[in-house]
């Protein structure tokens, strides 16, 4: 079964700080990623896609991409409260076109 | 305004009921989707269409019913068969295809389901 494993957390960084949140994913032929984000009793939102090796910038937000080494990860600097969530990781499966998540990051900044 | 509506928000369920969660976009997308979640855990995929009339099963479909009869609209049937429904239901839409770089997935803002 093809799966996607992230560290549960929580992960704790002080305000001003990055914090980096890491995935690995068993499917060698995936080529979509994505990270959600999630706020409490809320449905996910989209920060970023990636589908090609190396990094991806947005504002804030970093995405980084190994296919090699099965695994992405999503930086997120000057980290604010409001970041406080949880991250979903999700990889396309190719056959069908459904997101597969892993079990998401809580991140916790504290002010 | 375009998006994924679904209705109820919070909705329950008495034992041995089926209950009907409406999930309807107007973003013009071919494939829609139902997930579960869990308090503290992932996505678990129930059912998924990518054309009207056509739908699969996804890792949890026992228990669940879907039908897909027009494009906008994916209704999922939570049976009496489903013995612990008590979860947080999300319903997504994408764009079919097979180009990597499109299809992003969008999610309506779910549906509480707690059984009484």
């Amino acid at each position: 079964q093809k799966e996607v494993e992230q560290n549960s957390g929580p992960l704790s960084v002080p305000e001003g700080a990055i914090a980096s949140l890491n995935c690995t994913y068993s499917d060698r032929v995936s080529q979509s990623f994505f990270w959600y984000r999630q706020y409490s009793g809320k449905s996910p939102e989209l920060i970023m896609s990636i589908y090609s090796n190396g990094d991806k910038e947005d504002g804030r937000f970093t995405a980084q991409l190994n296919k090699a080494s099965q695994y992405v990860s999503l930086l997120i600097r000057d980290s604010q409260p409001s970041d406080s969530a949880t991250y979903l990781c999700a990889v396309k499966d190719n056959q069908g076109g459904k997101l597969i998540f892993g079990q998401g990051t809580e991140l916790s900044v504290k002010p | 305004d375009g998006g994924i509506t679904q209705s109820p928000k919070y909705l329950f369920r008495k034992e041995g009921q089926n209950v009907t969660l409406s999930c309807e976009q107007n973003l013009n997308h071919d494939a829609m989707y139902w997930y579960r979640q869990d308090p503290g855990q992932g996505l678990r995929l129930i059912y998924y269409s990518q054309i009207v009339n056509d739908f699969q099963k996804g890792d949890i479909a026992e228990g669940y019913s879907v039908s897909r009869e027009k494009k906008e609209s994916f209704p999922l049937t939570v049976t009496s068969a489903q013995k612990n429904p008590t979860a947080f239901y999300l319903c997504a839409s994408s764009m079919r295809g097979g180009l990597p770089s499109g299809n992003t997935i969008y999610f309506g803002e779910g549906s509480w389901l707690t059984v009484v």
